[in-house]
């Protein structure tokens, strides 16, 4: 995988909890990103970074939040979760030649 | 924000044939990418291509910018090239937020 990893793989959690799902990536990418995956929507982008503690909305925010407290990870928190956000998600990062993904987090909010 | 269309939604084909899969987008762009959904979900890169041809092996992909298309060619399909194949462009501009086309639904069959 280029050297980006996503943790969990497969999580179920109950409505409102806090969920945190982490990016690790080994090749010191300055731009990382998180999407999800729905059927019928394709790929949305929910978060970026730009770098450390530098991070920007994507077009579907709301409730979630990122951190980056280092250049190498990049955390998604969804606060209160909810059954709408069950979904795919993945992680990405921006190298020289486009983007790599990670292999994808499953989560489902029950 | 930009628009990205790409068709057909899907595409049946014997192991084999030839294809070719079209990415419209709605203003300029800097850069393109092509992407494999494999049916696994994992989302590989294919090309970066913001103009011209590349090929790589059997698959090959042409930009041209100024019309704003791409095209992704796949000759003598395998069952292998099954999936999903997205293009992206940048959101708007030299943004680093790339948008995701709805996705080709490639299915080769034996």
């Amino acid at each position: 995988d280029a050297g980006i990893t996503q943790s969990p793989r497969h999580k179920v959690t109950e409505t409102g909890t806090p969920v945190t799902l982490r990016c690790h990536q080994t090749e010191n990418h300055r731009y990382m990103y998180w999407y999800r995956q729905d059927p019928g929507h394709g790929l949305r982008l929910i978060h970026y970074s730009y770098g450390v503690k530098d991070t920007d909305k994507g077009e579907v925010s709301d409730g979630y939040s990122v951190s980056r407290s280092k250049t190498e990870d990049f955390l998604l928190t969804l606060e209160s979760a909810t059954s709408s956000q069950t979904s795919v998600y993945f992680c990405a990062i921006r190298g020289l030649y486009g983007y790599t993904f990670g292999s994808g987090t499953r989560l489902t909010v029950v | 924000g930009i628009q990205v269309e790409q068709s057909p939604p899907d595409l049946i084909l014997q192991e084999g044939a030839n294809s070719t899969l079209r990415c419209n987008f709605s203003d300029s762009v800097n850069n393109l990418q092509w992407f494999h959904q494999n049916p696994w979900g994992q989302l590989i890169n294919l090309f970066y291509i913001p103009s011209g041809t590349k090929q790589n092996g059997r698959l090959s992909a042409t930009t041209v910018a100024t019309e704003r298309y791409s095209l992704l060619y796949i000759s003598s399909s395998q069952t292998t090239d099954s999936g999903v194949y997205f293009c992206a462009v940048p959101y708007q501009g030299g943004s680093e937020k790339l948008v995701f086309g709805k996705g080709t639904k490639l299915t080769v069959n034996p």
